[in-house]
C-alpha cells in the first residue's frame, strides 16, 4: 500500500524553527517528486514546495521562500520541511504529496496525500 | 504566479441533483488541471486529473472538462458521501496554486 506519513508537528514560538518529516512507504520513492501543501484552519489549500526525484530542483511558493526549505533522502525513503522564522500565519496542517502523473503528458497531480500534522506558532 | 478562481464558493444542493463547478485559470494552463475532494478532517484526494481523467476507484458520476482557462468539474448524480469541498489546481507552471475551494453542502 502506497502511504505517507507526516510527522514533527507541534507548538513554536514565532520566530521559532521546526522540521517537518514525510515517511514513505509502498512505492519506489527514488522515482518520484514530492510536494507539501498545508491548510490554515477553516482555510483552503496553499501549494508550498516541490522537490524533483533527485533533489536537483526545487520550487516554492513565495509566501515560505527564503524561511522554508525542502529536502530530502531517498535512502531513508524521507521527505523533509525545514521551516524557520515561524509566523503566526504559518499555523496551519501540514502534508506530504506524492507528485504523479503519466508518459507522454508533462503535467502532474497530487497523490496520495499525508494524513498531515498540525504546526501551531504561538506564544 | 497562475490564481485559479473556483465558482461558486459554496453551493447547496439536493441528493440525486446534478452539480457544476467552474475553475477558471488566469492564463491558459492547456488540461494541466486537476480536482480534489476534501472530507472535515481529512486529506485531499484526487478525483480528476489532466482536466478530464478520472481517477482510479472514483465513481463515474464524477466527470471533469475543458482546457485552456475554464475547467468545470460535474457530479452528475449527488450521492450522501460527495458532501465536501473541492478543489482545483494547476500543474502547468512550477508554481502549483490551488482554487479557494467550494464547500458542497446539502440543502
Amino acid at each position: 500500500e502506497v502511504q505517507l506519513v507526516e510527522s514533527g508537528g507541534g507548538l513554536v514560538q514565532p520566530g521559532g524553527s521546526l522540521r517537518l518529516s514525510c515517511a514513505a512507504s509502498g512505492f519506489t520513492f527514488s522515482s518520484y517528486s514530492m510536494n507539501w501543501v498545508r491548510q490554515a484552519p477553516g482555510k483552503g489549500l496553499e501549494w508550498l514546495s516541490y522537490i524533483s526525484s533527485s533533489g536537483s530542483s526545487i520550487y516554492y511558493a513565495d509566501s515560505v521562500e527564503g524561511r522554508f526549505t525542502i529536502s530530502r533522502d531517498n535512502a531513508k525513503n524521507s521527505l523533509y520541511l525545514q521551516m524557520n522564522g515561524l509566523r503566526a500565519e504559518d499555523t496551519a496542517v501540514y502534508y506530504c504529496a506524492r507528485d504523479d502523473s503519466v508518459s507522454g503528458y508533462r503535467g502532474t497531480w497530487l497523490d496520495p496525500w499525508g494524513q498531515g500534522t498540525l504546526v501551531t506558532v504561538s506564544s | 504566479d497562475i490564481q485559479m478562481t473556483q465558482s461558486p464558493s459554496s453551493l447547496s444542493a439536493s441528493l440525486g441533483d446534478r452539480v457544476t463547478i467552474t475553475c477558471r485559470a488566469s492564463q491558459s494552463i492547456r488540461t494541466y488541471l486537476n480536482w480534489y475532494q476534501q472530507k472535515p478532517g481529512k486529506a485531499p484526494e484526487l478525483l480528476i486529473y489532466a482536466a478530464s481523467s478520472l481517477q482510479s476507484g472514483v465513481p463515474s458520476r464524477f466527470s471533469g472538462s475543458g482546457s485552456g482557462t475554464d475547467f468545470i468539474l460535474t457530479i452528475s448524480s449527488l450521492q450522501p458521501e460527495d458532501f465536501a469541498t473541492y478543489y482545483c489546481q494547476q500543474s502547468f507552471s512550477t508554481l502549483r496554486t490551488f482554487g479557494q475551494g467550494t464547500n458542497l453542502e446539502i440543502k
